[in-house]
């Protein structure tokens, strides 16, 4: 079956960058887009863009063009997002979904604090 | 950016009643192309992912409960749960992606009465 399991909770500080992963399963990974979006802590969701795992093409939103890398490890089924330049602003929850959005990662919490 | 404005930021139900949630797109979501409209609601129960139950407006995800129905057109969507359950008791999201940056609503809480 389909599953996306993304890395652990990440404590960092202030400045920091931060690199999460979204290891997928039970489909061929090249197949579909994988998008990212952020939750902050009660609120609403953010789409933060899209990688193409085939060409590694990318889509990013604006907001967050200067602060988010999206990249693949084809080999290993894995996309991964760096997040830099923290601020108390980033801490949230970072998911990774496939396609139109049927299947998500649990989510990986992201906490900024010195 | 589209702007998807969500109506009621919260809802307090009793089992067994029928509810509506809207989502007002500030363009159209409807593409020529596919004569499709790119709208999806999103179900969330607190410490879990989203869950998908609707996209292309009104097509229910596989295993998704018939009692769970997406309607509308252009601007205007309406997600309608009939006989509502405890389980449903959740946060519920739309989301257009016609057009990059793909953008939620602010999201509609349902509680109990």
């Amino acid at each position: 079956q389909v599953k996306l399991l993304q890395s652990g909770a990440a404590l960092v500080k202030p400045g920091d960058s931060v690199k999460m992963s979204c290891k997928a399963s039970g489909y061929t990974f090249t197949d579909y887009i994988i998008h990212w979006v952020k939750q902050s802590h009660g609120k609403s969701l953010e789409w933060i863009g899209y990688i193409n795992p085939y060409s590694g093409g990318t889509n990013y939103n604006e907001k967050f063009k200067s602060k988010a890398t999206l990249t693949v490890d084809k080999s290993s089924s894995t996309a991964y997002m760096e997040f830099s330049r923290l601020t108390s602003e980033d801490s949230a929850i970072y998911y990774c979904a496939k396609g139109i959005g049927a299947y998500w990662g649990q989510g990986t919490l992201v906490t900024v604090s010195s | 950016d589209i702007v998807m404005t969500q109506s009621p930021s919260s809802l307090a139900v009793s089992a067994g009643e029928t509810v509506t949630i809207n989502c007002k797109s500030s363009q159209s979501l409807f593409g020529s192309v596919r004569q499709k409209n790119y709208l999806a609601w999103y179900q969330q129960k607190p410490g879990q992912s989203p869950k998908l139950l609707i996209y292309l407006a009104s097509t229910r995800e596989s295993g998704v409960p018939d009692r769970f129905i997406g309607s509308g057109s252009g601007t205007d969507f309406t997600l309608t749960i009939s006989s509502v359950q405890a389980e449903d008791l959740a946060n519920y999201y739309c989301q257009q992606y016609y057009d990059t940056p793909y953008t939620f609503g602010a999201g509609t809480k349902l509680e109990l009465k």
